[in-house]
């Protein structure tokens, strides 16, 4: 079974700050997908960022990107420049095809708060 | 495109009535997810159609949970009868094939069991 680990419960930073939230994963499989999700207060479930396990260089979208250590099995995501619209629980996700039918059977660990204070 | 819509967005119910949760997923879209996301659990895949036909449902917790997709547009998750920790928000996502690794949310249905 894949597990999905994310260390830090809550995390603060500064508007205009730098800030790498951290994500480690477990998992026998060769070929995967890894997701960061965006949940602010309103609920809704953002995706943030992808990145594909069989690709070397690291995903980036805009001020979000991460870094893919592949040996390690850690995904970190990294915002750049944080904006007080950042703040909200950013959740590392894990998905492998399921017989070939779908890759959405995400696991996801337990989800980091951010808080962007002005 | 409007997303995924789920209804309602709150549902407020006794223990032991009813509870039917509704999902439109993105047009297109062939593969339909249920999740449900508590402060103990977290984020946890119920069950999950393609094409209209359940894949695995081995998420779903208990026999009062039932879930259905009668096409490609619609689809509904029953709880029957409800209980105070059946309390949770419970997400519907979308993908399609072309696409398949991203998953589409809707809002979410807030479901407290009294």
């Amino acid at each position: 079974a894949q597990t999905v680990t994310q260390s830090q419960p809550e995390m603060s930073v500064q508007e205009a700050e730098t800030v790498t939230l951290s994500c480690t994963y477990d998992t026998s499989e060769s070929n995967y997908y890894l997701f960061w999700y965006k949940q602010p207060p309103s609920r809704q479930m953002i995706l943030v960022i992808r990145q594909e396990a069989y690709k070397q260089q690291n995903a980036t979208e805009n001020r979000f990107s991460v870094n893919f250590q592949k040996a390690a099995k850690s995904f970190s995501l990294k915002i750049s420049d944080s904006q007080l619209g950042d703040t909200a629980m950013y959740f590392c996700a894990f998905s492998t095809p399921a017989g070939g039918t779908s890759y959405g059977k995400l696991t996801f660990g337990q989800g980091t708060i951010l808080t962007v204070h002005p | 495109d409007a997303g995924v819509i789920q209804s309602p967005r709150h549902e407020v119910t006794e223990m032991g009535q009813e509870v039917t949760l509704r999902c439109k997923p993105i047009s297109g879209h062939n593969s339909l997810f249920w999740y449900r996301q508590t402060m103990m659990r977290g984020l946890e895949l119920l069950i999950y159609f393609n094409n209209n036909v359940p894949i695995d449902d081995s998420g779903m917790p208990e026999d009062r949970f039932s879930a259905k997709m009668p096409n490609a547009s619609f689809s509904t998750l029953k709880i029957q009868p409800s209980e105070p920790r059946d309390s949770a928000v419970y997400f519907c996502a979308s993908s399609s094939r072309t696409g398949g690794e991203k998953l589409f949310f809707g809002s979410g249905t807030q479901l407290s069991v009294l």
